[in-house]
């Protein structure tokens, strides 16, 4: 397994179009988490799920944005109607949740440019 | 509230020892982890303490109080490729989400 990858790296869009994101964790990870991180700043938490089930959401997750994960494997985060501040380092990270194994594993993120 | 505090920037020389320092405060916590991210790449677990005590891996080393809601980073034999940002983090209670703070940049100088 060559550990958690997204795609796309980068994205450049206009202001105002949807984008949407994707994110495959390790093959036996049951656990993804999305964070948002920019520049001098460390990631901060978006969503958290547990297989297929979302069960936490940051109030940082507005309207615009949804997360979803139908098949308790891979993940896609969108952002509808992008705004100027939404352009950060998405990061995805994947974790096995037995026992006390609380590390995260993350992955290289996708760069969003709003513009 | 939540809020995790270290210091912005640190510099070293190559051989020598550095601490970083983390102090934090969470409504619920669950351990403390230690990230490494180089510029513009992903985050890389360096350790996690959830017990009062030192745990040392090579030449990293992290210290828990759990009393004083404080951690250390400690970083040995410091190489020119240790540069990069040091990222303290709490387990929230839940065990889910991690709370970080705004990394500590560390410069290492031959």
């Amino acid at each position: 397994d060559t550990g958690v990858s997204q795609n796309p790296r980068h994205k450049i869009t206009k202001r105002g179009q949807n984008v949407t994101f994707r994110c495959d964790p390790i093959s036996e990870h049951n656990r993804l988490y999305w964070y948002r991180q920019t520049l001098g700043q460390g990631p901060e938490f978006l969503t958290y799920f547990q297989n297929e089930a979302q069960l936490e959401k940051s109030r940082l997750l507005s309207d615009r944005f949804s997360a979803e994960r139908p098949k308790g494997s891979f993940s896609t985060l969108e952002i509808q109607r992008t705004e100027q501040g939404d352009s950060a380092m998405y990061l995805c990270a994947s974790s096995f949740g037995g026992g006390n194994s609380y590390e995260q594993y993350f992955g290289p993120g996708t760069r969003l440019t709003v513009t | 509230g939540q809020n995790i505090d270290q210091p912005t920037e640190m510099t070293a020389t190559e051989g020598a020892i550095v601490q970083i320092n983390c102090t934090y405060q969470t409504s619920g916590f669950n351990g403390l982890f230690w990230y490494q991210q180089h510029a513009g790449e992903a985050p890389t677990f360096l350790s996690y303490n959830v017990l009062d005590g030192l745990e040392e891996k090579g030449r990293f080393s992290s210290f828990l109080s759990r009393s004083k809601g404080y951690s250390y980073l400690l970083l040995k034999e410091l190489q020119m490729k240790d540069s990069a940002s040091y990222l303290c983090a709490a387990g929230n209670q839940a065990g889910t989400a991690l709370i970080f703070g705004k990394g500590t940049t560390l410069s290492v100088s031959s």
